[in-house]
């Protein structure tokens, strides 16, 4: 499974973009990369899932350049209820069992 | 998106117990559950990968014996946390999925206090 690295914390403002990096250098061909977000004392919540370029739905975007080995979940405009932990993953979307293995995740700060 | 449901949302429980933690998933039939531990300010540990009808695989350094999984249907996984200790105390967290190719789902979570 493709380790993958994010910066530990992050800080911003309500209503600025924000955009998280994560490196995943030895990431597989089969693989796709997957944004979770954590609030404290609740279960994981799905963003996003790209695989390359850009994925966007309405909460979220990914760009994914073209070697793969790093991506960026940007949220437009956050709000303080955007601060939580953010956890990119990155494996196969099924794989023989599909594990999902967690990183040390980004926590979002947003200011007032 | 999917719901995946865990009960109880928190329990506290005597020392040399066991508690059991159930994971359900409402509106859709998970032939793979994931269960989870996270400690305060750490991130998701994988314990266990169960997939309905057959035993569970565990990560290493998981006690089966001690952490007992069943996946006796496809929208219901249990975790059972025997003799319990006050170190066991945690977040427990299940996730499944549909069948491959499909994003996984979490339920909310439970808080295991053991005193």
């Amino acid at each position: 499974l493709a380790k993958t690295t994010q910066p530990i914390s992050m800080d911003s403002y309500e209503g600025q973009e924000v955009n998280i990096t994560c490196s995943h250098n030895n990431i597989a061909t089969n693989d796709y990369i997957t944004w979770y977000q954590q609030f404290p004392s609740q279960g994981p919540r799905f963003i996003i899932q790209g695989y390359k370029t850009k994925v966007t739905n309405e909460v979220a975007s990914l760009f994914i350049p073209a070697d793969r080995k790093s991506s960026t979940l940007s949220l437009p405009r956050v709000s303080l209820s955007d601060t939580a932990v953010y956890y990119c993953l990155v494996g196969e979307y099924g794989g023989s069992q599909g594990n999902l293995i967690f990183g040390k995740g980004t926590k979002l700060s947003v200011k007032p | 998106g999917a719901v995946v449901s865990q009960h109880p949302s928190w329990v506290i429980c005597k020392s040399g117990t066991s508690v059991k933690i159930e994971c359900r998933s409402l509106d859709f039939q998970a032939t793979t559950m994931f269960w989870y531990r996270q400690f305060p300010k750490q991130s998701l540990m994988l314990m266990a990968t169960s997939n309905e009808g057959s035993k569970a695989t565990y990560e290493q350094g998981v006690e089966k014996d001690k952490f007992l999984i069943n996946h006796a249907s496809l929208t219901l996984s249990t975790l059972t946390v025997t003799s319990a200790h006050p170190e066991d105390s945690s977040f427990y967290i299940c996730s499944a999925r549909r069948a491959l190719n499909t994003e996984a789902f979490f339920g909310q979570g439970t808080r295991l206090t053991v005193v």
